[in-house]
């Protein structure tokens, strides 16, 4: 099955910029989309189709596609930006949709 | 606005039953939908997607011959149907309204979700 990696945790300080990976093998070929998850709550949709912003994010997210990785840029950190990072995509040779690890964006 | 609401989450124990529910309003429930969980302390693990009508139904494989996904579009509900529950299936189950509507590729509205704790 399909395997998405993600770093455990990055660290960024406030204004500066974070760049959050996801790798697979050749990911660059599928559409990857990203969550942001706040403690204590349900995810949110922040990224879709690679680069896509859904209405309501702030365009300091930003999405790019390649290769064997995926990355989610985050400029001018802001420390509500502080939460867990999952990146997914849909398999279609399996059917299977699938999460990465998750990474930890914390804001120091 | 889009609001979805798990509810029937609960302590079971080992082998037994349980039955999740999630009501779907502000928006027409012709979409697909999916059932996605997170035990505790853990990433999401993607369990169960049916498509927009009912006709299709996929699973995980730590789930599949165990749970079933099923819909009622005329009462905007989505359910899952979870046996033989293990304590490993453990965790906050969230429903999710997939995009594009008839097969989802990605889930872009998530309910708060409800715990499902299988201990004896």
């Amino acid at each position: 099955s399909y395997v998405l990696t993600q770093s455990p945790s990055v660290s960024v300080a406030p204004g500066k910029t974070a760049h959050i990976s996801c790798g697979g093998d050749n990911i660059g070929t599928k559409s990857v989309h990203w969550y942001q998850q706040k403690p204590g709550q349900a995810p949110v949709l922040v990224i879709y189709y690679d680069s896509d912003r859904p209405s309501g994010i702030p365009e300091r997210f930003s999405g790019s596609n390649s290769g064997n990785t995926a990355t989610l840029t985050i400029s001018r950190v802001e420390v509500g930006d502080e939460a867990d990072y999952y990146c997914q995509i849909w398999d279609s040779t399996t059917d299977h949709w699938v999460f990465g690890g998750g990474t930890n964006l914390a804001v120091l | 606005e889009v609001q979805l609401l798990e509810s029937g989450g609960g302590l079971v124990q080992p082998g037994g039953s349980l039955r999740l529910s999630c009501t779907a309003s502000g928006f027409t429930f012709n979409y697909a939908m999916s059932w996605v969980r997170q035990a505790p302390g853990k990433g999401l693990e993607w369990v169960s997607v049916i498509t927009d009508t009912g006709g299709g139904a996929y699973y995980a494989d730590s789930v599949k011959g165990r749970f079933t996904i099923s819909r009622d579009n005329s009462k905007n509900t989505l359910y899952l149907h979870m046996s033989s529950l293990r304590v490993d299936d453990t965790a906050v189950y969230y429903c999710t309204k997939g995009m594009p509507a008839r097969l989802a590729v990605f889930f872009d509205k998530w309910g708060p979700g409800t715990l499902v704790a299988v201990s004896s």
